[in-house]
């Protein structure tokens, strides 16, 4: 079942301007992942963050978690042309059978130059 | 560094025809292996995934299997494709402690 759910599912927004991606889920988790992929590309790991975090940073992502809400946001800041891709959240949650992520169906971010 | 291959990049492939995809890991090892499809326009969804030679895990019945003959090799199969079938189909590994997962290329499979 969809474990992680993203909104919007499509975003554009001008060059420099910050991007805001939101991610839902259903149970609870062990930790949250964001990814990004390019069009016809595999997936790069941008950050995780564990269940008992709250806020994450790397370079000019934010991570968010509430786990309490059960969501999480990501933040771009100064967005470039270079972000146009879709991001996912991803779920990982131990003993429910599966070692695999659960993965939303994404936002499409456009950056306008 | 770790690296992952997969192959071929795109396929086109009759219904009914057999379907054999590969994926290796260089630079690390017994790494967790999964296979996911993407269909268009959404996510990903985990079809199998493998914690050892061997060893796997098949999150969704289909016609579709999984086998791990070698440490770094995962390989994806059918032997009859079905219309449903087409997708972008992604390799990716995990160490066995870590959680975050690396993803190969991709392979674009048509079936038609």
């Amino acid at each position: 079942s969809q474990q992680g759910e993203e909104d919007p599912q499509a975003l554009s927004i001008q060059e420099g301007e910050n991007a805001t991606m939101n991610c839902s889920y259903k149970t609870s988790i062990n930790n949250l992942q964001w990814y990004r992929q390019n069009s016809g590309r595999g997936l790069v790991h941008l950050i995780l963050i564990r269940s008992n975090e709250r806020e994450k940073h790397s370079g000019r992502l934010r991570v968010t978690l509430d786990t309490s809400k059960k969501s999480s946001s990501l933040l771009i800041t100064a967005s470039r042309a270079a972000d146009t891709a879709s991001y996912f959240c991803a779920t990982f949650y131990s003993g429910g059978g599966a070692d695999g992520l659960t993965f939303g169906k994404g936002t499409h971010l456009i950056i306008q130059p | 560094s770790q690296t992952i291959h997969q192959w071929p990049a795109t396929l086109v492939q009759p219904v009914g025809s057999p379907l054999s995809l590969e994926c290796t890991v260089e630079g690390t090892s017994n790494p967790n292996l999964y296979w996911y499809r993407q269909a268009a326009g959404r996510g990903l969804q985990l079809l199998f995934y493998s914690v050892g030679i061997g060893q796997i895990s098949s999150e969704v019945p289909q016609n579709l299997s999984a086998s791990r003959p070698q440490d770094r090799q995962f390989i994806l199969s059918s032997k009859k494709l079905l219309l449903s079938d087409s997708g972008f189909y992604l390799c990716a590994w995990s160490a066995p402690w870590g959680r975050e997962q690396y993803f190969g290329p991709g392979t674009r499979l048509t079936v038609t």
